[in-house]
C-alpha cells in the first residue's frame, strides 16, 4: 500500500536561512508526487509537483523539490526563507487506477524566527 | 477563474444529526474528491467522483455518503452525526489532463459537532 513519511513535525528556522523539509514515499509504480501548504484554518495551496522528466521541479514562492528514486524521497527546499513562510507543510502521493486518491504525509510544522 | 467553493465555512451540529456540505469545482473540472482533516488522523481521503459515478472510496463508514451532479458540483453527506466527526473536510477538484494536471483544494467546511 503507499504511504508517505514526514519524518520531522515540527521544525524552526530562522528567517533567510535555507530550508528542508523531507518526505519519503512507498508506491509500487511511478509515482506522482505532490507538495501543498496550509495555512491555519484554511485549505492546501499546491507548492509544486513532479510527474515525471526533470528530477528538480521549481514550484510557487521560490520552493523546489528533488525526487530521488533510489531513495524514495521528494525533499522540499528553500535557500531563504522568510517569515511569512510559517505554516503547515504537506507532502502527498497520488493512487491512480480504479479512480485517483492523495496519501498525505502527516504534516511539518514551519516555525518562522525573526 | 474562481477557485473551488466550498459551503458552508462553518457549521455546528448536534449529535445524532445529519448534515450535508457542497463543493463547486473549477469551471471544466470532473474529479472532485473529499477529504477528512482532524488533528489525531491528519488528512485521510473520503472519496473521489468523475462525471457523476464514485471511482474511490476510503475506509470510512457508511454514514459517509456523496454524490456529483451533472455540472460536477459535489455534496457530501454525514448521517448520524458523533463527536468525531468534528474536523475539516476539504474538497479537491482535478482537470483528468496530463497537460495541467493537479488537484485545486478549496478552503473547507469546519463541521464542530457538539
Amino acid at each position: 500500500a503507499q504511504s508517505v513519511t514526514q519524518p520531522d513535525i515540527h521544525i524552526t528556522v530562522s528567517e533567510g536561512a535555507s530550508l528542508e523539509l523531507r518526505c519519503n514515499y512507498s508506491y509500487g509504480a511511478t509515482p506522482y508526487l505532490f507538495w501543498y501548504v496550509q495555512s491555519p484554518g484554511q485549505g492546501l495551496q499546491l507548492l509544486l509537483k513532479y510527474f515525471s522528466g526533470d528530477t528538480l521541479v521549481q514550484g510557487i514562492k521560490g520552493f523546489e523539490a528533488e525526487f530521488k528514486r533510489s531513495q524514495s524521497s521528494f525533499n522540499l527546499r528553500k535557500p531563504s526563507v522568510h517569515w511569512s513562510d510559517a505554516a503547515e507543510y504537506f507532502c502527498a502521493v497520488e493512487t491512480r487506477g480504479g479512480g485517483n486518491k492523495l496519501t498525505f504525509g502527516t504534516g511539518t510544522q514551519l516555525k518562522v524566527e525573526l | 477563474k474562481a477557485g473551488v467553493t466550498q459551503t458552508p465555512r462553518y457549521l455546528i451540529k448536534t449529535r445524532g444529526q445529519q448534515v450535508t456540505l457542497s463543493c463547486s469545482p473549477i469551471s471544466g473540472h470532473r474529479s472532485v474528491s473529499w477529504y477528512q482533516q482532524t488533528p489525531g488522523q491528519g488528512l485521510q481521503f473520503l472519496f473521489e467522483y468523475f462525471s457523476e459515478t464514485q471511482r474511490n472510496k476510503g475506509n470510512f463508514p457508511g454514514r459517509f455518503s456523496g454524490r456529483q451532479f451533472s455540472n460536477s458540483r459535489s455534496e457530501m453527506n454525514v448521517s448520524t452525526l458523533e463527536l468525531g466527526d468534528s474536523a475539516l473536510y476539504l474538497c479537491a477538484s482535478s482537470l483528468v489532463d496530463k497537460t495541467n494536471y493537479g488537484y485545486t483544494f478549496g478552503s473547507g467546511t469546519r463541521l464542530t459537532v457538539v
